[in-house]
């Protein structure tokens, strides 16, 4: 099955900073990954997302890039602040038909934004 | 909208015990999934369901097992409870169609 791989596991920054989450993947069927953020007690929530036939996107202070031919993907966070701060995660999936998909996780990173 | 619900948020059971958890998915999904959450395993596949079928499922043993009703709800359930069994549970719930998957807040278990 697939596997993803997330990489840092722990990232502290400066408010202001930048800050930049790495995944990468091993199926190359998949073309939907989305990013998740989890605040404590909480679920996780989707911030962003994007389909294989994409190369970049971005919303607001927040975007992701893919790179399919090295199957991997990367958040990016502008201007960080303290309210950034929680959990990440990648996930990759392979859509099609009228099911969702089982979602891949990566292992999470733990984003600090120092005031 | 509301979002996805699910009940309850808190259990605390005995090994060996059984429990039901429940799922109340966006209004209009059709889709729901099930994750479970652990600090040693991470997000871990449970299984989807569309239109009250089974469509995809994890590598669970057979104490966990799930069902969708007519109106989309799901519930999943878990026998014969293990201490490895304490985590949160997620259900996710989309449209069905390449759809974005929406959590809800979590069952937090806790066996005894």
């Amino acid at each position: 099955g697939e596997n993803v791989e997330q990489h840092p596991s722990t990232l502290s920054v400066q408010e202001g900073d930048s800050a930049v989450i790495k995944c990468t993947y091993s199926d190359s069927a998949s073309n939907y990954f989305p990013w998740y953020k989890q605040e404590l007690g909480k679920g996780p929530q989707l911030i962003i997302d994007i389909r294989s036939n994409v190369g970049e996107k971005k919303d607001q202070r927040i975007a992701v890039t893919l790179n399919k031919t090295a199957k991997h993907f990367s958040l990016h966070i502008t201007e960080t602040q303290p309210e950034d701060s929680a959990v990440y995660f990648c996930a990759a999936s392979i859509q099609g038909g009228s099911t969702l998909g089982r979602l891949y996780f990566g292992r999470g990173t733990q984003l600090t934004v120092w005031p | 909208k509301a979002g996805v619900t699910q009940t309850p948020r808190y259990l605390i059971k005995t090994r060996g015990q059984q429990v039901t958890l429940s799922c109340s998915p966006i209004s209009g999904h059709r889709s729901v999934s099930w994750y479970q959450q652990t600090p040693g395993q991470g997000l871990q596949f449970l299984f989807e369901y569309f239109s009250e079928t089974q469509r995809n499922k994890g590598n669970f043993p057979g104490r966990f097992s799930g069902r969708q009703f007519s109106n989309s709800r799901s519930e999943m359930n878990v026998s014969t409870l293990e201490l490895g069994d304490s985590a949160l549970y997620l259900c996710a719930s989309s449209l069905g169609t390449a759809g974005k998957a929406f959590f809800g807040q979590g069952t937090r278990l806790t066996v005894v």
